[in-house]
């Protein structure tokens, strides 16, 4: 069956661009996660959907980065003015249902860097 | 606060050798769920297990096997007789049933040279 899936796999851009990354979860998976790992670094966690809602946005690093999540499937996350220091793999990962503690699934990741 | 440690940045083993990955966390949760996470060379992160806070049973599935210790808040990872398809970075990951976030390490990378 499909994975989540994540679009671009790549993306060079120039610094003070904006980018959007893309998640397609698992169908029928209602929790979203993005995380940020910087090379040879661990998963930052970034934000967390259930459904349609946000309830935890703590870890944005800064207000130029954002993320919404529409009809309760794919998630756009966008990152405004982008600086060096943003260049990373930027992963995604969805759950059957966040309540109950399930295993994350993670797509193959959107690796950006920002010249 | 809730925090993962993996004091092992890198293990380098010989095929066929068994090797231990540790994981320390810390959470004031009594409702906690601890997973195993590898991402292999090709970058894909995939589940290994989930154990929560009131399972201390340890687990072994093949030639993986977990001891989970809630008394020294531990939860290790044992590969015997690793195989070089074992070679990837492994990360242990604590959710706790109040929060939304999951925790990670920062990961161990485990090397297994033929």
């Amino acid at each position: 069956g499909a994975g989540v899936s994540q679009s671009p796999s790549n993306k060079v851009t120039e610094k003070g661009k904006d980018v959007e990354l893309r998640c397609d979860p698992i169908s029928g998976h209602t929790a979203l996660y993005w995380y940020r790992q910087s090379l040879g670094q661990g998963l930052e966690f970034l934000i967390y959907f259930q459904g349609n809602s946000a309830p935890d946005k703590s870890g944005l690093p800064s207000d130029r980065f954002s993320a919404e999540r529409t009809g309760g499937s794919v998630s756009t996350l966008t990152i405004q003015r982008t600086q060096q220091e943003d260049s990373a793999v930027y992963l995604c990962a969805s759950s059957l249902d966040r309540a109950l503690g399930h295993e994350q699934y993670f797509g193959p990741g959107t690796r950006l860097t920002v010249t | 606060a809730q925090k993962v440690t993996q004091a092992q940045t890198e293990i380098s083993v010989v095929e066929k050798e068994d090797v231990t990955l540790d994981c320390v966390y810390e959470t004031r949760d009594t409702t906690y769920y601890l997973f195993w996470y590898k991402q292999p060379p090709s970058g894909e992160l995939v589940f290994l297990i989930r154990r929560n806070s009131f399972d201390e049973q340890n687990e072994i599935s093949g030639r993986y096997s977990w001891n989970f210790q809630k008394s020294t808040s531990s939860f290790n990872f044992t590969i015997t007789a690793s195989q070089v398809v074992d070679s990837a970075v492994y990360f242990c990951a604590l959710s706790a049933a109040g929060g939304f976030k999951t925790i990670f390490g920062a990961g161990t990378r485990l090397f297994v040279k033929a």
